[in-house]
């Protein structure tokens, strides 16, 4: 069965600076999808990023990027430029037929 | 833009009590989703729902029920609350389709505290 493992409970970083989140999954499967989503405090989960396996390159929205490690199974999502709107829960997940699996999910704190 | 919404924020029972949580998306999307979510658990998926009338079991099924009887209305049914199933309760949507089937549009969520 596949699996996603967020390691860090919980990360900060200062305003302005780039922080790195890590994500590792576990899977027999060749073609598949992964995600970040975000969750602000009290607000909807939304999706930041996503990537294809079958895609070399990593993904890039705006001031989010991905290095998608494939056989390393290992996708760390960048933030560049943090900032204080960027504080929420981050959430890794693996795409398996019609369902997501997540990650524990990572606290990213901004300090001002 | 997808906006789905859950019926309410804060919901509080007793144990045994019969309780139903509402999720409606305005998408016309295929897809729908209960999860629960736990601290340091991340998001568990309880049922889902392909199309209308149709239900397909997730990881943690067992003292929940689903009803999908029109495509925009999904609920989420505890036949009988206990208080092991206090949890934040997310519903979710997501089109048909190999790509799109993946990207899950989320409601605001209903945080239930059974006592």
């Amino acid at each position: 069965a596949q699996t996603v493992t967020q390691s860090q409970p919980e990360m900060s970083v200062q305003e302005a600076e780039t922080v790195t989140l890590s994500c590792t999954y576990d899977t027999s499967e060749s073609d598949y999808y992964l995600f970040w989503y975000k969750q602000p405090p009290s607000r909807q989960m939304i999706l930041v990023i996503r990537q294809e396996a079958y895609k070399q390159q990593n993904a890039t929205e705006n001031r989010f990027s991905v290095n998608f490690q494939k056989a390393a199974k290992s996708f760390s999502l960048k933030i560049s430029d943090s900032q204080l709107g960027d504080a929420a829960m981050y959430f890794c997940a693996y795409a398996s037929n019609y369902q997501l699996i997540w990650g524990a999910g990572t606290k990213l704190i901004i300090k001002p | 833009d997808v906006k789905v919404t859950q019926s309410s924020r804060y919901l509080v029972k007793r144990t045994g009590e019969k309780v139903f949580l509402e999720c409606v998306q305005d998408m016309d999307h295929e897809n729908m989703f209960w999860y629960r979510q736990d601290p340091g658990l991340g998001l568990r998926l309880i049922y889902f729902s392909y199309d209308v009338k149709m239900k397909e079991k997730g990881d943690i099924p067992e003292g929940y029920s689903v009803s999908r009887e029109k495509k925009e209305r999904f609920s989420l049914i505890l036949e009988s609350a206990s208080t092991n199933q206090t949890s934040m309760y997310l519903c979710a949507s997501s089109p048909a389709g190999t790509g799109g089937a993946y990207e899950q549009y989320f409601g605001p969520g209903t945080r239930l505290t059974v006592t």
